[in-house]
């Protein structure tokens, strides 16, 4: 198993320009994250989504959009790219149990991206 | 989620065990005391987690005070390998919230040769 793949492993944007970070994974999880890491600080939830079709605003949504259109994929989508943006880009994917998401979630080796 | 305050940096000896604290003074009944290390960048990486009862797996063992308000996270013999970010986290298993993992700025752990 590959675990959870992130594409591209870096990227440079210039302001106003969009693209899409792409996420897979292949075990089968219900449960997929975005999340970014500033430099020195800890990661925040952008997205996240429960199964195909059902996605929900994490703590730092605004400017980004998602999709979850399969169970293998969830895509970050970057709309009109700012300064602000330069980030490492985490996606992660988990399995359920019981009521919740799981107790351990799997993450990709991230997107680094710089806006200029 | 409850916050967890963990002290900014450590150093450890290899080969000796490596006790990193964190305090989870308003840890509520429901919530789970999970740990997380992030290996230079990379993506984190799941270590363990518990409720009350300590626990022990093949990475490390996790300590829970009585209270709850506490906990340590032991990796018995630091090697190199485990020189990372360590990353205390509280985070109820189901519910509003559960969906997100809060991480803080951690512990930078340094194993020292």
């Amino acid at each position: 198993n590959a675990g959870v793949t992130q594409t591209p492993k870096f990227r440079i944007l210039k302001i106003g320009q969009s693209m899409t970070l792409q996420c897979t994974q292949d075990m089968n999880h219900n449960y997929m994250y975005w999340y970014r890491q500033d430099p020195g600080m800890g990661l925040k939830l952008i997205y996240y989504s429960v199964g195909a079709g059902i996605t929900d605003k994490g703590e730092v949504p605004n400017g980004y959009n998602v999709s979850r259109s399969t169970t293998e994929d969830f895509p970050l989508r970057l709309e009109l790219a700012a300064p602000s943006q330069t980030s490492v880009y985490f996606c992660a994917s988990s399995s359920p149990k019981g009521q919740g998401p799981g107790t351990e979630a799997f993450f990709g080796q991230g997107t680094r991206l710089t806006v200029v | 989620d409850a916050k967890t305050t963990q002290p900014p940096s450590m150093d450890c000896a290899e080969g000796r065990a490596a006790n990193l604290p964190c305090n989870h003074s308003t840890i509520s009944g429901n919530e789970y005391v999970y740990w997380y290390r992030q290996i230079h960048s990379q993506g984190p990486q799941y270590i363990i987690h518990g409720l009350k009862n300590n626990e022990t797996n093949e990475m490390a063992s996790l300590i829970i005070t009585e209270d709850r308000k506490s906990s340590t996270l032991i990796l018995p013999h630091a090697t190199l390998r485990d020189t990372a970010v360590y990353y205390c986290i509280v985070r109820a298993d189901w519910g509003a919230g559960s969906y997100q993992l809060t991480f803080g700025k951690g512990t930078k752990l340094s194993v020292i040769p």
